[in-house]
């Protein structure tokens, strides 16, 4: 079985751009994780959905953020517009429990 | 005071030695406990999680809780250089996971 896939793996782009991350969680899994992880924050979680309804959204740093889940196999999370402190490694993660996450490999993104 | 510390390290071990890593949580109410494996450039993997007191044993790795001390602990039996990566532990509270901020474990040959 394929596991949780992201795209795009790199991102480098310029402040005040639009930037959106895509992730697909692993087939059946009904719980989805967006993290964002620094040097100096470590893992942080910015939002998580329950059969594609957001439960819980407190972790998303300021309207600049936004996340959607549309149906159950695709999620995006949006920057408008990015700035340089946003630059991160962005993790999704699914679970079928909730309990047990299971991450993807992550999309380093660069804001200049 | 941090939800779930752990000593960042780094720690270093030899190889054959075992390796232990600890965590302490705040939250009394914590029900389910996590162990990642981190390697540098890569995602948190899911190696160990442990819901009662106690021992869990898997391979070469061993999860101990105590809940009465808020601790959970990692530890690594026969360690080899593969296991050098950041081991992150993770508590279940309420309805989301909240990380520490890792331990840098190396295993020198």
């Amino acid at each position: 079985d394929a596991g949780v896939i992201q795209s795009p793996r790199h991102e480098v782009t310029e402040m005040g751009q639009e930037v959106t991350l895509r992730c697909k969680p692993i087939s059946g899994h009904n719980s989805l994780f967006w993290y964002r992880q620094t040097m100096m924050r470590g893992l942080e979680l910015l939002i998580y959905f329950n059969n594609n309804v957001p439960i819980d959204d407190s972790g998303m740093p300021e309207d600049r953020f936004s996340a959607k889940m549309p149906n159950a196999s695709f999620s995006t999370l949006k920057i408008q517009p990015s700035e340089p402190r946003d630059s991160a490694v962005y993790f999704c993660a699914s679970s079928l429990t909730g309990n047990e996450q299971f991450f993807g490999p992550g999309t380093r993104l660069t804001v200049l | 005071q941090k939800e779930v510390e752990q000593n960042s390290g780094p720690l270093s071990v030899p190889e054959g030695a075992i390796a232990s890593l600890n965590c302490t949580y705040s939250d009394r109410g914590s029900q389910s406990f996590f162990w990642y494996r981190q390697y540098s450039g890569k995602s948190p993997e899911l190696i160990m999680f442990i819901y009662s007191n106690g021992d869990k044993e898997d391979g070469r790795f061993t999860a101990q809780l105590n809940k009465a001390s808020q601790y959970v602990s990692l530890l690594i039996r026969d360690s080899q250089p593969s296991d050098s990566a950041t081991y992150l532990c993770a508590v279940l509270p309420g309805r989301q996971l909240t990380f520490g901020s890792g331990t840098q474990l190396t295993v020198l040959p």
